[in-house]
């Protein structure tokens, strides 16, 4: 069965260290989105690539945290310096477009996330 | 008003009851709506989707659509024990804009 995969699945780190987060979509997925999820809430969307490009990052804090997705394919979220407050779940999701009844849907698949804890 | 609204819960059910999760949303425009299940600890998990007024049924799960009145439910029939999770709402309001996620319903089936 086609699975989002991530590493590491837990990482603890402190304060002004770096971290970096690694996603492999499902195969055949052009779209793959980066969320923080913190307990009690909704992901949050952070950065979304269509293929190697960037759709929407306008909720990733840019002085700290940076995406990229060279190939297309895999992708790499890492913040520096980590802060207290980043501590939270770091799930990477993908999709695909398909067409039905004239419209354009898709579905989005997690993968098993990254629990970030900051000392 | 917050754009994907869920009651927290927790909502608490007996074995083998049916239990009904509900979300509104506020952007009439929207698109298509989902449902995840989230186990603590546990990345979201798509169980339902739904793009047209009406019903859709997978297995014990059914999905309610009502656009006119901007509502979309989830109905869990015979509930299992294991059905104990977070249910998130997510709606795609359309014109390549992202999802737009509820806070989640907390549901626990006791044995």
């Amino acid at each position: 069965e086609a699975e989002v995969a991530q590493s590491p699945r837990y990482k603890i780190t402190e304060k002004s260290q770096a971290v970096a987060f690694w996603c492999d979509p499902i195969s055949g997925h052009a779209t793959l989105y980066w969320y923080r999820q913190i307990l009690g809430q909704g992901p949050e969307l952070l950065v979304q690539f269509q293929d190697e490009s960037v759709v929407d990052d306008s909720q990733l804090p840019k002085d700290r945290f940076s995406a990229e997705r060279l190939k297309g394919v895999d992708s790499t979220l890492k913040i520096q310096p980590a802060e207290l407050g980043d501590s939270a779940m770091y799930l990477c999701a993908s999709s695909f477009n398909y067409g039905l009844a004239g419209g354009i849907y898709n579905e989005q698949f997690f993968g098993p996330g990254t629990r970030l804890t900051v000392l | 008003q917050k754009e994907v609204e869920q009651n927290s819960g927790p909502l608490s059910v007996p074995e083998g009851a049916i239990a009904s999760l509900n979300c509104t949303y506020s952007d009439r425009g929207s698109q298509s709506f989902f449902w995840y299940r989230q186990y603590s600890g546990k990345s979201p998990e798509l169980i339902m989707s739904i793009y047209s007024n009406g019903d859709k049924e997978d297995g014990r799960f059914t999905a309610q659509l009502n656009k006119a009145s901007q509502y979309v439910s989830l109905l869990i029939r015979d509930s299992q024990p294991s059905d104990s999770a977070t249910y998130l709402c997510a709606v795609n309001p359309g014109n390549n804009r992202k999802l737009i996620w509820g806070l989640g319903t907390s549901l626990a089936v006791n044995p």
